[in-house]
């Protein structure tokens, strides 16, 4: 099984601030095989990123996903008042089908 | 726009059976690059998938719990259904269903996601 470890855990940041995650896997699987997900209090997960960069549909432009193999970044360029919220990755290279802890992302 | 909208009782004794059933609607569960996936979360805790199944009968399950779930697709009520044997207090979480996408072979990310719903196991 691939684990995947999300760092930081909390990141507190103000609006207008950039946001930078990060989401390390045990294993170099398939080498984009990463997906990233918002989650807000009492809702579902949301897609925000597939293939380790690519937006899902109606996802602003200030979010953005890189890397290959074991490392993986989600950055958000300027933090608007609903970006701040849970965010997970998740790969999708070997099954099962695992998810990272999540960084917590909140206003400072 | 694909919506999905789960259902099933919100408490169970230990050692029951877990039953829930999610609804598909604004799109064709019948989709050949669709899977039909159970993702649960314990409260204030993280996300694990459980399973996924296909309109065709093919599975894939966590093998951490492959010995008490069965996901199946009922194209004619446009549902899949998840059961969980043998349930403890360590099963109480929230149940989401969620479309997992397909590109041949492999099974890919969630992008479509239910409400969720709680389940808890307690005596």
């Amino acid at each position: 099984e691939i684990v995947l470890t999300q760092s930081p855990g909390t990141l507190s940041l103000s609006p207008g601030e950039r946001a930078t995650l990060s989401c390390r896997a045990s294993q170099g699987g398939s080498s984009s095989s990463l997906a990233w997900y918002q989650q807000k209090p009492g809702q579902a997960p949301r897609l925000l990123i597939f293939g380790a960069s690519s937006r899902a549909t109606g996802i602003p432009d200030r979010f953005s996903g890189s890397g290959s193999g074991t490392d993986f970044t989600l950055i958000i360029s300027r933090l608007e008042p609903e970006d701040f919220a849970v965010y997970y990755c998740q790969q999708y290279g070997n099954s099962p089908y695992t998810f990272g802890q999540g960084t917590k992302l909140e206003i400072k | 726009q694909l919506q999905l909208q789960e259902s099933g009782p919100g408490l169970l004794k230990p050692s029951e059976t877990l039953s829930l059933t999610c609804t598909v609607s604004g799109d064709s569960i019948t989709s050949a690059n669709s899977f039909w996936a159970w993702i649960r979360q314990p409260p204030g805790k993280g996300l694990e998938w459980i399973g996924s199944g296909h309109y065709s009968g093919g599975t894939y399950y966590n093998p951490s719990l492959k010995s008490r779930v069965t996901i199946s697709v009922d194209t004619s009520k446009i549902q899949f259904s998840l059961t969980l044997s043998s349930v403890t207090a360590a099963d109480t979480a929230i149940y989401y269903c969620a479309r997992h996408v397909r590109h041949y072979p492999s099974l890919y990310y969630f992008d479509y996601w239910g409400q969720g719903t709680l389940v808890t196991v307690s005596s």
